[in-house]
């Protein structure tokens, strides 16, 4: 069955560093999203992509986040100068085209930012 | 907006005992739900989904659901529970005309022999 795959499974970073998570979604689908999950919270919705541009994002992802999807199967999460409290799991999701509300999001592994 | 709740953070049962792990959601607007399974250092694998149709919905690993409108639940039950079942299980719903899910906090079932 196709997956979604992330790279790295744990990124250790210093503070006011840049960060680059990466996802490669499954091949056919068409939008994508991230989400984290802070260490003993629920699941965050951070944003949504589709025809290479945001089409929703949370209060959460301000200017210090932006998303790319810089050739045919990657998608990329950078967070410009992380801050401790970026520390999480990041999880990278993917969907079919469609009906957009109604086809379920398939999401990866994750990858641990851990920020010092 | 929505919200759900996942009134359990734990549940602990014995193998091939019943279960069943309570959602309740709130929306404005009519829903999709969704239960996710995360096993230990794992992502999140779909376990099961209503979109409309019948309330009564199956998954995989013998997880079944059922969609109340009036009560506004989604409680997620399985008959016989095995040791592999233990993981972390999250009910989520996606309002109609948005993208993101909104999860609920999760319910750690733990299963002993």
């Amino acid at each position: 069955e196709p997956e979604v795959t992330q790279t790295p499974s744990h990124q250790v970073t210093q503070m006011g560093q840049e960060v680059i998570l990466r996802c490669v979604p499954i091949s056919n689908h068409l939008y994508f999203y991230w989400y984290r999950q802070i260490l003993g919270q629920k699941v965050e919705f951070l944003v949504s992509f589709y025809n290479n541009e945001i089409s929703e994002k949370s209060e959460i992802f301000d200017d210090q986040f932006s998303v790319e999807r810089p050739d045919g199967s990657n998608f990329t999460l950078k967070i410009r100068s992380t801050k401790l409290e970026d520390s999480a799991m990041y999880f990278c999701a993917s969907s079919a085209a469609g009906t957009l509300s109604n086809q379920p999001q398939h999401f990866g592994d994750g990858t641990r930012l851990s920020i010092l | 907006a929505q919200s759900v709740t996942q009134l359990d953070s734990q549940v602990p049962v014995f193998e091939e005992a019943p279960v069943e792990l309570r959602c309740n959601y709130s929306s404005s607007v009519s829903v999709y739900l969704f239960w996710y399974v995360q096993y230990p250092n794992q992502g999140l694998q779909l376990l099961l989904k209503y979109l409309s149709g019948s309330t009564l919905v199956k998954g995989i690993n013998g997880f079944e659901a059922e969609f109340n409108k009036s009560q506004t639940s989604f409680h997620l039950r399985k008959p016989s529970v095995h040791i592999s079942d233990t993981a972390e299980y999250f009910c989520a719903v996606r309002g109609a005309g948005f993208q993101k899910l909104v999860f609920g906090t999760g319910t750690r079932l733990l299963v002993s022999p």
